[in-house]
């Protein structure tokens, strides 16, 4: 059964550093990984999506990597910002992308 | 706009009271799921469906139902709820494109049951 872990758990930064998340998976059989974010009480906002097929992703500010092999994939964040605070949450899925499984997600307080 | 609507936002009910919430997306995904968030186990998967007609169980099915009789709409039935349904409950679509299933949220339903 896949299993998906993220650490740190939580996280303070001054405003301005880089930063990096990480995720870990079982089954590396995967079809994708997504990042999502998603701010106390709200829906989930999807970040970036890497296929099974690639090594990464970017969207502004934000990198995330891949390594299916290995079983990981880490999401950099660039020059922080307090605006970043919120809680990271990465899913993968397998199997004809039925069955997705999300991390407990990483808690990020950038501070001003 | 494309987006994932629920209904209702937030909920209070009773235990045994029938209860329907309501999933509905404008993107023609074929995909749909729904899921609980519950502090200290994350988001948990309770039901999907492939497309109209075709659903399957998630991790955690037990007291939920689910019907896909339109493609836009996967409605989510607490035929007799108990306190420990008592969560943040997400839907969620997808496209299925070449085995892409990037999932669009939508805004949750609060759900207490007294």
């Amino acid at each position: 059964k896949q299993e998906v872990t993220q650490i740190p758990a939580a996280l303070s930064v001054p405003e301005g550093e880089n930063l990096v998340l990480n995720c870990s998976f079982t089954d590396s059989a995967i079809y994708n990984l997504q990042w999502f974010r998603q701010d106390p009480g709200k829906g989930l906002t999807s970040l970036l999506l890497i296929q099974s097929s690639q090594r990464e992703q970017t969207s502004g500010r934000l990198n995330a990597s891949l390594d299916k092999s290995s079983g990981r994939s880490t999401l950099y964040i660039a020059a922080s910002q307090p605006g970043d605070s919120a809680t990271y949450l990465c899913a993968v899925n397998g199997d004809y992308g039925q069955n997705f499984v999300f991390g407990p997600g990483t808690r990020l307080s950038v501070l001003p | 706009e494309a987006q994932v609507t629920q209904n209702p936002r937030y909920l209070i009910t009773v235990t045994g009271k029938k209860l329907t919430v309501t999933c509905s997306q404008n993107m023609n995904h074929e995909y749909m799921s729904w899921y609980r968030q519950d502090p200290g186990l994350g988001l948990r998967q309770i039901y999907y469906s492939m497309n109209v007609e075709v659903t399957d169980k998630g991790d955690v099915p037990e007291g939920y139902k689910v019907s896909r009789k339109e493609k836009r709409n996967f409605p989510l039935i607490l035929e007799s709820p108990s306190p420990n349904q008592t969560s943040l409950y997400f839907c969620a679509s997808s496209l299925r494109t070449s085995l892409i299933y990037e999932q669009y949220f939508g805004p949750g339903t609060r759900l207490t049951v007294t």
